[in-house]
């Protein structure tokens, strides 16, 4: 069955304070990893997708990680715009569930 | 373009009364992914389709949850005789698909469902 854990469950951080999110997994057969933003009353936002271990992608103040066991979404300098949960999600290789299994995110508070 | 809809965004039922949620996916996608999140937990999936098969219905949680897309583009989700504990909101993704594998799933604002 496949897995995913985030953590920590919250963050509080002040303005421009650097820190990192963590998505550790266990799938059948990883077709990819997936990062999204969720704003409260709203749907999940698409941030990225990663593929293999070693990958990194980046989007502003968003870098998201991949290893073969785990996924790291940093965030440099966040500002008050940041906040948001963030959930991350594992989709399986073909052949297996297209559904995607996400894990239960991490709420994310920037302080002015 | 457009993204993903849902309709009602709200939806106040009676236990016992039957509810039908509508999702429009985006427009060309193939794919359709029906999810159900509680409150201060991840999404979880219930069904999929592909076109207007139904590819995987395993999350489905009971016999009383029942999806179709007639037509490969609209979906409804219904629920017969609501309990308390469907309560959540229901959110429905969209993608294309590929033979590769590698398509993004996006979300339309949900439905969020409560069963007095």
């Amino acid at each position: 069955e496949d897995q995913v854990t985030q953590s920590p469950e919250a963050l509080r951080l002040q303005e421009g304070e650097s820190s990192s999110l963590n998505c550790s997994y266990t799938v059948s057969g990883l077709r990819g990893l997936f990062w999204y933003r969720q704003d409260p009353g709203k749907g999940p936002e698409f941030l990225f997708t990663l593929y293999s271990a070693g990958e990194e992608k980046e989007k502003e103040r968003l870098k998201a990680t991949l290893t073969k066991k785990e996924s790291f979404l940093h965030i440099t300098a966040p500002k008050p715009e940041d906040s948001a949960t963030y959930l991350c999600a594992v989709q399986a290789e073909r052949g297996g569930a297209d559904g995607l299994t996400f894990g239960k995110g991490t709420h994310l508070i920037i302080q002015p | 373009g457009a993204g993903v809809s849902q309709s009602p965004r709200y939806k106040v039922a009676k236990r016992g009364q039957d509810v039908a949620l509508r999702c429009d996916p985006i427009s060309g996608h193939v794919s359709l992914f029906w999810y159900q999140q509680a409150l201060g937990q991840g999404p979880e999936f219930l069904t999929y389709f592909q076109n207007e098969a139904q590819l995987d219905k395993s999350g489905l949680p009971s016999d009383r949850f029942f999806a179709e897309r007639p037509e490969g583009s609209v979906s409804t989700l219904k629920i017969q005789r609501t309990q308390q504990e469907d309560s959540a909101v229901y959110l429905c993704a969209s993608s294309t698909w590929t033979s590769g594998g590698r398509e993004t799933q996006y979300f339309g604002p949900g439905t969020r469902l409560l069963v007095l």
